[in-house]
């Protein structure tokens, strides 16, 4: 089956770091993306994970281990504007389809 | 920076009625690409298009709903007859390819059915 998993909310503050996790069981795998939403509005593009490792863009950072099925996105210095969900989203290789997360409400506080 | 757009905004209709929404993707893309989100829940996948056809479905996408591209700019989502299970926001988004492409997404129509 096909299955992606983030936790619901999490909680941090201004100025810290945060990990969201995203674990995922699809039938095929052809990248995993990160995107935002902010509430009512449309998710826009964070980054795209295919291989293995880290990447790295300005004050975000995007980890894959396709053996392990896990990615994590990481923020750093936090701004009360990164609140927001954060929405996992993995392709699959057989029809290129997205596959999304439910999200994870991230809550930013002073 | 090019965008996608979609309109209306909202759209409120009533149940049995046809609504159409309109999407106009990234000049340069040439992938279309139509989802919903139900308020509070996931994103789903409901069909993708290219070359003037349909290249990918869910199984969300049945006979109810039709996509188009009736010029070289617009693409629409058709939904015929509607239910009040369809009110949901439904975003277009666009891509330069089919393979590692990100997709760009439009603000979205927030279409509630009464």
């Amino acid at each position: 089956g096909q299955n992606i998993d983030q936790p619901t909310e999490m909680t941090a503050t201004e100025g810290a770091i945060v990990q969201i996790n995203c674990t995922y069981q699809t039938s095929g795998f052809n990248g995993l993306f990160w995107y935002q939403q902010h509430a009512g509005e449309a998710p826009t593009f964070l980054s795209y994970n295919v291989l293995d490792g880290l990447e790295e863009k300005g004050r975000f950072s995007s980890f894959l281990s396709r053996s392990k099925g896990y990615s994590y996105l990481l923020l750093k210095e936090l701004q009360m504007k990164d609140s927001a969900s954060y929405l996992c989203a993995v392709r699959e290789q057989s029809n290129y389809q997205l596959i999304w997360g439910a999200g994870t409400k991230l809550i930013i506080k002073p | 920076e090019p965008e996608v757009t979609q309109t209306p905004s909202h759209q409120v209709t009533q149940m049995g009625q046809e609504v159409i929404l309109r999407c106009v993707p990234i000049s340069n893309h040439l992938y279309f690409y139509w989802y919903r989100q139900i308020l509070g829940q996931k994103v789903e996948f409901l069909v993708s298009f290219y070359n003037n056809e349909i290249s990918e479905k869910s199984e969300i996408f049945d006979d109810q709903f039709s996509v188009e591209r009736p010029d070289g700019s617009n693409f629409t989502l058709k939904i015929r007859s509607t239910k009040l299970e369809d009110s949901a926001m439904y975003f277009c988004a666009s891509s330069e390819g089919r393979g590692q492409e990100t997709q760009y997404f439009g603000p979205g129509t927030r279409l509630l059915v009464l």
